[in-house]
């Protein structure tokens, strides 16, 4: 079973900065992973898949990058509704895993 | 629009039983897999359990392999998860979502909170 591994935890920043956060596999997963939004109260919102590509209606400052076991979400710049928790997901054969979360948090 | 609802949630005793239902619509939706996957309060996501489009195939988390059973009606598109033998620790919000490809899920519903406890 692939572990995910997400870091830091918790990332202080304010809003105009840049967001990097970084999510490792225990083994290769090539470029299936996904990353999500979650606000609270409110379900997860896909942001990006295959590694790389955004979704539908994601905004330009959301980027994906990243293949075999190190993948990188990077936000240019945060705008207030970006301080929410951030989930990498990947499938392996026939389970779905996701990492444990990294919250973005007003600094 | 894609939508999901979920409903069936409620508070169960130790050992009970509890059947959540999905309703969708707005997509073809036996050409797409569902998924169920919950979150315990204050806590991460975790995956529950997977059914292909036209339901012949199903895959489970190995916490709750047995004792979960996801199904789907195409022809009323919806997607249930029956789930006995209930433990305190199966408590969470259940989220039903759909997958794009099998590797990621593209929308998800607003979730039901299930509580395990005496």
């Amino acid at each position: 079973e692939i572990v995910l591994r997400q870091s830091p935890a918790t990332l202080s920043l304010s809003p105009g900065e840049r967001a990097t956060l970084s999510c490792r596999a225990s083994q290769s997963v090539s470029s299936y992973l996904a990353w999500y939004q979650q606000k609270p109260g409110q379900a997860p919102k896909l942001l990006i898949y295959n590694a790389s590509k955004r979704a539908t209606d994601i905004p330009a400052r959301f980027s994906g990058s990243g293949s075999g076991t190190d993948f990188t979400l990077t936000i240019s710049s945060l705008e207030p509704e970006d301080f929410a928790v951030y989930y990498c997901q990947v499938r392996s054969s026939w389970s779905w895993t996701f990492g444990q979360g990294t919250k973005v948090e007003i600094k | 629009d894609v939508q999901l609802l979920e409903s069936g949630g409620d508070l169960v005793q130790p050992g009970g039983s509890l059947r959540l239902s999905c309703a969708a619509s707005g997509f073809s939706f036996s050409t797409f897999a569902m998924s169920w996957v919950r979150q315990a309060p204050g806590k991460g996501l975790e995956w529950v359990s997977t059914i292909s489009g036209s339901g012949s195939n199903r895959y489970y988390a190995d916490s709750v392999k047995g004792r979960f059973t996801i199904s789907r009606d195409n022809s009323k598109n919806t997607v249930s998860l029956q789930m006995h033998s209930l433990r305190a620790e199966d408590t969470a919000v259940y989220y039903c979502a759909k997958f794009d490809t099998m590797s990621h899920l593209d929308y998800w519903g607003q979730g039901t909170l299930v509580t395990v406890s005496s």
